[in-house]
This record gives structure tokens, sequence and C-alpha cells, in this order.
């Protein structure tokens, strides 16, 4: 069975640092990735996926990740945090033939001054 | 254009009530999916419908159970409400031929069970 695991609960960064946050996957093939941002109280926002081709991904609100197939991972970046960064992060994964999502627990992300 | 749209935003439940949460897909979208969202945990998905049909299920109790109607909105319904059944319920649709697209959410409901 697939199973997404995002090792940090929480993180906080200074505001205008650099942000990873970490992805594994376990899953035999490739699988199509993604990552979602929640904000307190509301849905799911799509930040960006990975189909297949080029392994740096480019997504919206400055984003990006890259699938590394060999370390089963797909982190998502981005170089300089803003306030409005602060939320929950979810990683998912799914394979082909529009089968369901499986997500991770998440990431809390905290912004400080 | 209209995203996923859900109703009622929040609901407050006692137990062993029933409850149904609805779902309007995004214009043009076909398959609804239906995920729980308990408190600090990811969502896990509960089940999808297209062609009014459930074609998928996740581990959840026959508790749980969806209808999807011909304009392909959707509604969850669970009966005998437990208090681990507090959780945000999230709507997602997508187009179920076209293997590459991305699940759209609504801003889900939010269930809290007494």
């Amino acid at each position: 069975a697939q199973s997404v695991t995002q090792p940090d609960i929480h993180i906080t960064v200074s505001e205008g640092a650099s942000l990873e946050l970490r992805c594994n996957y376990s899953y035999g093939a490739t699988p199509y990735l993604f990552w979602y941002v929640q904000s307190p109280g509301q849905g799911l926002q799509l930040l960006l996926k990975y189909f297949s081709g080029d392994t740096l991904v480019q997504g919206i609100k400055g984003f990006e990740a890259e699938f590394k197939r060999s370390q089963s991972s797909f982190n998502l970046r981005k170089p300089s945090v803003h306030w409005s960064d602060a939320a929950e992060y979810f990683c998912a994964v799914r394979n082909s033939g529009n089968t369901p999502l499986v997500f991770g627990k998440g990431t809390r992300l905290s912004v400080i001054a | 254009d209209a995203g996923v749209t859900q109703s009622p935003t929040h609901l407050i439940k006692t137990r062993g009530q029933q409850v149904t949460l609805r779902c309007s897909p995004k214009s043009g979208h076909d398959t609804v999916s239906w995920y729980q969202q308990a408190l600090g945990q990811g969502p896990q998905f509960i089940f999808q419908y297209y062609e009014e049909e459930e074609r998928q299920r996740g581990n959840f109790p026959d508790r749980f159970s969806g209808h999807q109607f011909p304009n392909y909105s959707s509604e969850l319904n669970v009966n005998a409400l437990l208090l681990g059944d507090s959780a945000l319920y999230l709507c997602a649709s997508s187009f179920k031929d076209r293997d590459i697209t991305p699940l759209h959410f609504g801003n889900g409901t939010r269930l809290t069970v007494t």
C-alpha cells in the first residue's frame, strides 16, 4: 500500500529565510505526487504536482519541488518565505487510474518576524 | 467559474444522530470524492462517486454512505454518529477520464459530535 511520510510536524522559519519541507513516499512504480496547502479553517489548495518529465516542478506562490526517485522523496522548497505562507502543508501521492490520494500527516509552518 | 462548494460549513450533532453533508463539484467535473480530516491529521479517503455509483471506498464502516445526483453533486451521509466522527469533511472533484487531473477541494464541513 502507498504511504506518505512527512517527518516534520512543525517548522518555524523567519520571514525572508528559505524553506524546505520534507516528503517521502512508499510506492513501487512512479507515483503522481502533489503538495497542497491548507490555511486554518479552509480546504486544500494545490501548490504543485508531478506526473512525469522534468523532476523539478514549479508551483504557485513561488514554491517548487524536486522528485528524487532514488530517495523516494518529493521535497517542497521556497527561497524566501513570506508571513502569509504560514499554514499546514500536505504531501500526497497516488498512482494512475484516478485512484484515491494518500496524504501525509502534514507539516505546520510558522513564520516569525 | 465556481469551485467546489460544500454545505453546511459547520454542524453540531449528538451521538447516535444522523447527518447529511452536501457538495457541488467544480464546473465541468464529473467525479466526487469525500475525505475525512481529523484534527491534526491528513485527509483520509472515504469514497469516490462517478456516474452516480460508488466506485472506490476507503477503510470506513457502512455507517458512511453517499449518493451522487445526475448533476454530479453529491451527499455524504453518516448514521449512528460517534464522538470519533468529529472532523472536517472535505469534498473534492475531478474528471474521471483525465488521469492526470488533480483534485480540487472545497472548504469542508466541520462536524462536531457531542
